[in-house]
């Protein structure tokens, strides 16, 4: 089966910088997904990776390890708005379908 | 506007009576799908579906069905709901596959009693 990890909760200063960390463990390897949730409200795509690397785009920036099953966003200069539930995500099943981990949510602090 | 649209937004209902979540995307997607989101557990995959007349369960497909007549609509129903349905529910489409990436929907919050 899937299994994805990411921390339960976290908390930065508003300016700072923040990673977010993914490890996660699936058969046939078919990209990794981060989308960003605000209390209440749906999840919206911020990126996808397939291949070894950072990405970067804007102030945030995705990384992934295939070898190590393992990823990383990474937010700069936070904002107050970027407080919300991080979520990690994997394909699996030839792509059919999309198993999600159990959000990290982020708080942003004055 | 590119949409994924859900009807009703917020629900309440009562133990054993029939209800049907809508959800209909003008984005032309083959694939939809529905999760439902709980505290500690995450979005969970519900059903899916590849094309018209095209569907298959995902993690936790037992108490729903779907049907999937058009390419734009893929309704949710929950025949006899139970308290332990009780949750926020989003609908997904993608261009051909999961792997795609997700246009959701608003969601649709119900509440069983």
């Amino acid at each position: 089966g899937q299994n994805i990890d990411q921390p339960t909760e976290m908390t930065a200063t508003e300016g700072a910088i923040v990673q977010i960390n993914c490890t996660y463990q699936t058969s046939g390897f078919n990209g990794l997904f981060w989308y960003q949730q605000h209390a209440g409200e749906a999840p919206t795509f911020l990126s996808y990776n397939v291949l070894d690397g950072l990405e970067e785009k804007g102030r945030f920036s995705s990384f992934l390890s295939r070898s190590k099953g393992y990823s990383y966003l990474l937010l700069k200069e936070l904002q107050m708005k970027d407080s919300a539930s991080y979520l990690c995500a994997v394909p699996y099943n030839a792509g059919n379908m999309l198993t999600f981990g159990g959000g990290t949510r982020l708080m942003v602090k004055p | 506007e590119a949409q994924v649209t859900q009807n009703p937004r917020y629900l309440i209902t009562v133990t054993g009576k029939k209800l049907t979540v809508t959800c209909s995307q003008n984005m032309n997607h083959e694939y939809m799908s529905w999760y439902r989101q709980d505290p500690g557990l995450g979005l969970r995959q519900i059903y899916y579906s590849m094309n018209v007349e095209v569907t298959d369960k995902g993690d936790v497909p037992e108490g729903y069905k779907v049907s999937r007549k058009e390419k734009r609509n893929f309704p949710l129903i929950l025949e006899s709901p139970s308290p332990n349905q009780t949750s926020l529910y989003f609908c997904a489409s993608s261009v051909t596959q999961a792997n795609y990436g997700y246009t959701f929907g608003s969601g649709t919050r119900l509440t069983v009693v």
